[in-house]
């Protein structure tokens, strides 16, 4: 399964909201669809699983949606240490797949 | 506090073989599937393989079956991935991650990675 994420690159100001798009090749079952976050030189770092659960100890302004093909991660307000790179991961089928990701940047 | 720390990581010659290691600490390893995860310089995350909780079944990427191979030690807590003929497309830091349950192959545990380079 085939994973697009957009924008590549999202701009954005601290307490600006954001919106990250990860689209699939084929319809993921049981939403089973993951976000990480990615700050240089570290580990991911698990926020929501199973489409909209979030990880424990995630902030409430870390929200995901979606079902089918279609999912997103909305970071409400944004925060300076949001500012990192996004990963979607599929784990409904082997081989289990990550998007190409995207950029968080301060404006 | 659950922790996975690889090792094993550095430079290879192509076609040569090398061996890491993830050991777990603080968590109870043997009823949890583990993978490998690698990512290229500057570039995205790739799945690489996976071992269930008790070693009996495993799964990998297409590019890199029949030159890998992931193993565990349940009673040292540590997981393995041997890696030979690798080619310079290996080159990555290879993270291992822990996943949560059955069928729920994200990854809730990641250690710090270890940097593979293979170069002539």
């Amino acid at each position: 399964t085939v994973l697009t994420q957009s924008p590549g690159t999202l701009s954005l100001s601290p307490g600006e909201r954001a919106t990250l798009s990860c689209r699939a090749s084929q319809t993921i079952t049981f939403k089973y669809l993951a976000w990480y976050q990615q700050k240089p030189g570290q580990a991911p770092r698990l926020l929501v699983y199973g489409a909209s659960s979030r990880a424990t100890g995630v902030p409430d302004r870390f929200s995901g949606s979606g079902s089918g093909t279609d999912f997103t991660l909305t970071i409400s307000r944004l925060e300076p240490e949001d500012f990192a790179v996004y990963y979607c991961q599929q784990y409904g089928n082997s081989p289990w797949t990550f998007g190409q990701g995207t950029k968080l940047e301060i404006k | 506090q659950e922790h996975l720390l690889e090792s094993g990581g550095g430079v290879v010659q192509p076609g040569r073989s090398l061996r890491l290691s993830c050991t777990a600490s603080d968590f109870t390893f043997q009823n949890y599937a583990m993978h490998w995860v690698r990512q290229a310089p500057g570039k995205g995350l790739e799945w690489v393989a996976i071992i269930a909780h008790d070693g009996r079944n495993k799964d990998y990427v297409d590019s890199v079956k029949g030159r890998f191979s992931i193993s565990r030690d349940n009673s040292k807590k540590t997981l393995y991935l041997q890696m030979n003929s690798l080619t310079t497309e290996d080159t990555a830091v290879y993270f291992c991650a822990r996943s949560p349950g059955w069928a729920q192959y994200y990854f809730d545990l990641w250690g710090q990675g270890t940097l593979v380079t293979v170069s002539s």
